[in-house]
């Protein structure tokens, strides 16, 4: 079956520090790939996806890019803020059934 | 426009107790998804409506949770009786179109079973 492997944490980071969390998956078929993010009180939002190798997500300064030889998809940043403390999911979708499948999701704090 | 809401926001209630739980979906989008995260594991997918009618129910746990949607709007997912097991946060999902993976969440119920 589908699986997203994400790992351990929590992590804290100083404020302009460089951000990478490691996302390993394992699925039939081709999946879509995303990163959802979910601030503190709020529900879950869509971060950045990729839905094919080699193409690169971004949005607000954070990269991932589909890794089919690796079935990796990390997430980047080269300089994180406060405002980006918050709880991080890697997850994939094949179309094949209608649910996305989540990672474990990890926490990030960034210290000023 | 609105986006997911859910009530309650939290819920604690004693086991062998039941409990509701409404999600109210982003106004047109058909497709609505619930999904629970037990605390320090994966969200998990419990099932997925089409308008009214269930399309894919294989992550719901057992019996004892029992999911509507009556008019293919609102959605309630009732938990009875509850067990120490079902504590976790329940996210809802809605989205336009099928076979996306781009749902938009709302902020979840935390339910606590003691």
């Amino acid at each position: 079956g589908n699986s997203v492997t994400q790992m351990e944490g929590p992590v804290t980071l100083s404020e302009e520090a460089f951000l990478t969390i490691n996302c390993t998956y394992t699925a039939t078929g081709y999946p879509s790939l995303f990163w959802y993010v979910q601030y503190p009180g709020e529900g879950l939002q869509l971060l950045l996806k990729a839905t094919k190798a080699d193409d690169k997500g971004s949005n607000k300064g954070f990269e991932a890019t589909y890794r089919k030889e690796t079935t990796s998809f990390h997430l980047e940043k080269g300089s994180v803020q406060v405002s980006d403390s918050a709880v991080y999911f890697c997850a994939l979708f094949t179309g094949a059934n209608s649910k996305l499948t989540f990672g474990k999701g990890i926490t990030l704090s960034v210290r000023p | 426009e609105a986006g997911v809401t859910q009530f309650p926001s939290h819920s604690v209630i004693e086991k062998g107790q039941t409990v509701t739980l409404r999600c109210d979906p982003i106004s047109g989008h058909d497709n609505l998804y619930w999904y629970r995260r037990v605390m320090g594991k994966e969200i998990k997918f419990l099932l997925h409506f089409v308008k009214e009618s269930k399309q894919d129910e294989s992550g719901m746990p057992n019996n004892r949770f029992l999911a509507e949607r009556t008019g293919g709007t609102y959605s309630t997912l009732k938990v009875q009786p509850a067990e120490l097991e079902d504590s976790g946060v329940y996210f809802c999902a809605s989205s336009q179109v099928f076979g996306v993976g781009e749902q938009y969440f709302g902020p979840g119920t935390r339910l606590t079973v003691t």
